[in-house]
């Protein structure tokens, strides 16, 4: 059955360091997201992207953060300048088009720790 | 905007009994509704979702639940649990336009022989 990848698992950066997060989707998803839980608190949107553009982002997406598809298969998230309140495990998750898109499948996470 | 309250941080029951997790939803517009698990050390796997079709939906694993509008509630149950079954569970909205989830906190189901 298809499935979400991401990797790393888990990633330890120092504040103030860059860090991309990668994802695999299902290869015939056209929707792809991000999405953050930080432990004990409830998972959070971060970010939409189609047709190789952002399509909705939540207030926690400023400036720190980017996405991008850099070819067929890989969809990143950036986070340009870590702080301590990034440790978070992050989600990505993919979704079909027309009656499909609703059911967005969820990869394992990476867990990253700023310290 | 869309928020999703799940009563219960943590349910406990006996293996075979009834399972019972708690979900009501605001949204502004008629919504999407969802049920995810959630076991340790893997990512969100869905259960089953509520599209507008039918108001009682059936998901895997004999879970099921049933949308009630009057009430805003999308409660999710299961006749009898097993030991497997244990797992937290979020309860997600979504907005038909658009496809963000927005998700509850999540209720830690434990289940004890």
């Amino acid at each position: 059955e298809p499935e979400v990848t991401q990797t790393p698992s888990h990633q330890v950066t120092q504040m103030g360091q860059e860090v991309i997060l990668r994802c695999v989707p299902i290869s015939n998803h056209l929707y792809f997201y991000w999405y953050r839980q930080i432990l004990g608190q409830k998972v959070e949107f971060l970010v939409s992207f189609y047709n190789n553009e952002i399509s909705e982002k939540s207030e926690i997406f400023d400036d720190q953060f980017s996405v991008e598809r850099p070819d067929g298969s890989n969809f990143t998230l950036k986070i340009r300048s870590t702080k301590l309140e990034d440790s978070a495990m992050y989600f990505c998750a993919s979704s079909g088009a027309g009656d499909t898109i609703e059911t967005q499948y969820f990869g394992p996470g990476t867990r990253l720790l700023v310290l | 905007a869309q928020s999703v309250t799940q009563l219960g941080s943590h349910v406990s029951v006996s293996e075979g009994a009834l399972v019972l997790l708690r979900c009501n939803y605001s949204s502004s517009v008629p919504p999407y509704l969802f049920w995810y698990v959630q076991y340790p050390n893997q990512g969100l796997q869905l259960l089953l979702k509520y599209t507008s079709a039918a108001t009682l939906v059936k998901g895997i694993n004999g879970f099921e639940a049933e949308f009630k509008k009057s009430e805003t509630s999308f409660h999710l149950t299961k006749p009898s649990a097993h030991m497997s079954d244990a797992a937290e569970y979020f309860c997600a909205v979504s907005d038909p336009r658009f496809q963000k989830l927005v998700f509850g906190t999540g209720t830690r189901l434990l289940v004890s022989p």
